[in-house]
């Protein structure tokens, strides 16, 4: 199985620009969910779905959107990149909420806004 | 603030050498806790999942203990192989936070030959 796949894994953008990080699991999970991992930091949750058609924001969704047409994708979408929303961002999948199931990650993307 | 805190933050022990990493919370209620291995360059994968009741789990040469009362977890490196040189981060579930986690920064471990 694949598990959870992200794309690109590095991408470099000028301050302003607009993109979206590409996210898709093959585990038939529910629970799917976006993070930034800063260094020194905790990864902060950006957003999550429970299911299609279902978002919500997490800690830190300013500057960012989600959708979830499918069960299998979640992109996140930065509307206009800032030089803080340089990271490297996860995106991880569950079969239910992640408290009380295992969660998978995707390998990241590291992203530079400059 | 964050709720979920690692200790050290960093350490380098030499190969086949044991080593200790410390964990303290203040998230509560409390659904479990979990330690996951972060290679550099990927993402985080799961070592141990343990609940309330759990006072010990393991995984191979990986060893949790939890102690629920003083909210600590420590996570336990047996025999240390050069592929455990890695970032070990202890992560925090609570029902109050609709089932978030909650992350601690990681400690990051270096073994050297």
């Amino acid at each position: 199985n694949a598990g959870v796949t992200q794309t690109p894994k590095f991408q470099v953008l000028k301050t302003g620009q607009s993109m979206t990080l590409q996210c898709a699991q093959d585990m038939n999970h529910e629970y799917m969910s976006w993070y930034r991992q800063d260094p020194g930091m905790g990864l902060r949750l950006i957003h999550y779905s429970v299911g299609a058609g279902i978002t919500d924001q997490g800690e830190v969704p300013n500057g960012y959107n989600v959708s979830r047409s499918t069960t299998e994708d979640f992109p996140l979408r930065l509307l206009s990149a800032a030089p803080s929303q340089t990271s490297v961002y996860f995106c991880a999948s569950s079969y239910r909420e992640q408290g009380n199931t295992e969660a998978f990650f995707g390998q990241g993307t590291r992203l530079t806004v400059v | 603030k964050n709720q979920v805190e690692q200790s050290p933050q960093s350490l380098i022990i030499l190969e086949g050498k044991n080593c200790t990493l410390q964990c303290n919370y203040t998230v509560s209620p409390f659904s479990n806790l979990r330690w996951y291995k972060q290679d550099t360059g990927r993402g985080p994968v799961s070592l141990t999942i343990m609940t309330f009741s759990e006072n010990t789990k393991s995984n191979g040469r990986y060893t949790a203990t939890l102690d629920a009362d003083t909210k600590q977890s420590s996570l336990h490196i047996t025999a240390s192989q050069l592929s455990d040189s890695a970032s070990y981060i202890c992560v925090v579930s609570s029902p109050s936070a609709g089932n978030k986690l909650t992350f601690g920064g990681g400690t990051r471990v270096l073994v050297k030959p």
